[in-house]
């Protein structure tokens, strides 16, 4: 139990183009769900916390309108990076939560920017 | 901010135990958390301790917590080549929303 997906694994795109990251809690209801985001042989950093049906929760310094954050069920994130650059190109990965005890990671997508 | 602090690296040999340490500074901690991350994956759930717990055992594992010195280890027996990977320390406060502060986590190496 306890699976979380994410969709894509990874993805190339042309700067300025816009790309859509989907998480989901496959076996169970994700109340709140993380974005964190990780650079090389780093820890991750949280970007994001979002809850079903409400706004999510930025971190300071990360831009809510560059990082677009859907929270619609509660099994379904999405984060949407819009008009991607260089500096963008990262490994993205999403959490899930049900309980407020544990938090389920998913597989990560690998995003590079052109 | 809260720290989470973790040693960068660990080499140990195929079939000893291995002991990766972490310390936190949040005294209102509620739970803390280990997990393993594997190269180009997300992190895996390997066991997790509430903050009124001294020790918990699970297989291969086990998790001891010393809360006056902020002090959380994990302790891996008979510790194989598949255990080779980066472990992650995590800290889930009081009132943190769910919210997880994350060492920087520990590369342990297993070697033959």
């Amino acid at each position: 139990g306890a699976v979380v997906s994410q969709h894509p694994s990874w993805v190339i795109c042309k700067s300025g183009t816009s790309v859509k990251i989907e998480c989901r809690s496959l076996d169970f209801q994700a109340t709140t769900m993380f974005w964190y985001r990780q650079f090389p042989k780093q820890s991750l950093m949280l970007m994001a916390t979002s809850n079903e049906g409400s706004k999510a929760t930025y971190e300071q310094g990360v831009e809510k309108d560059k990082f677009l954050i859907n929270h619609a069920s509660l099994t379904l994130s999405t984060l949407t990076v819009t008009s991607a650059h260089p500096e963008d190109s990262s490994f993205y990965i999403c959490s899930a939560s049900g309980d407020q005890e544990t938090q389920y990671f998913g597989p990560g997508t690998r995003l590079l920017v052109l | 901010g809260e720290d989470v602090e973790q040693s960068l690296f660990l080499s140990v040999r195929e079939g000893d135990s291995s002991v990766i340490n972490c310390t936190y500074t949040d005294s209102s901690s509620t739970y803390l958390y280990w997990y393993k991350q594997e190269p180009g994956a997300g992190l895996q759930l390997l066991t997790y301790i509430f903050s009124n717990m001294d020790m918990k055992q699970d297989q291969r594992l086990t998790v001891l917590l010393n809360k006056k010195d902020k002090h959380l280890s994990l302790r891996i027996a008979d510790t194989q080549t598949g255990d080779s990977a980066i472990y992650f320390c995590a800290e889930k406060g009081a009132d943190s929303w769910g919210k997880l502060q994350f060492g920087a986590g520990t590369q342990v190496v297993v070697t033959p």
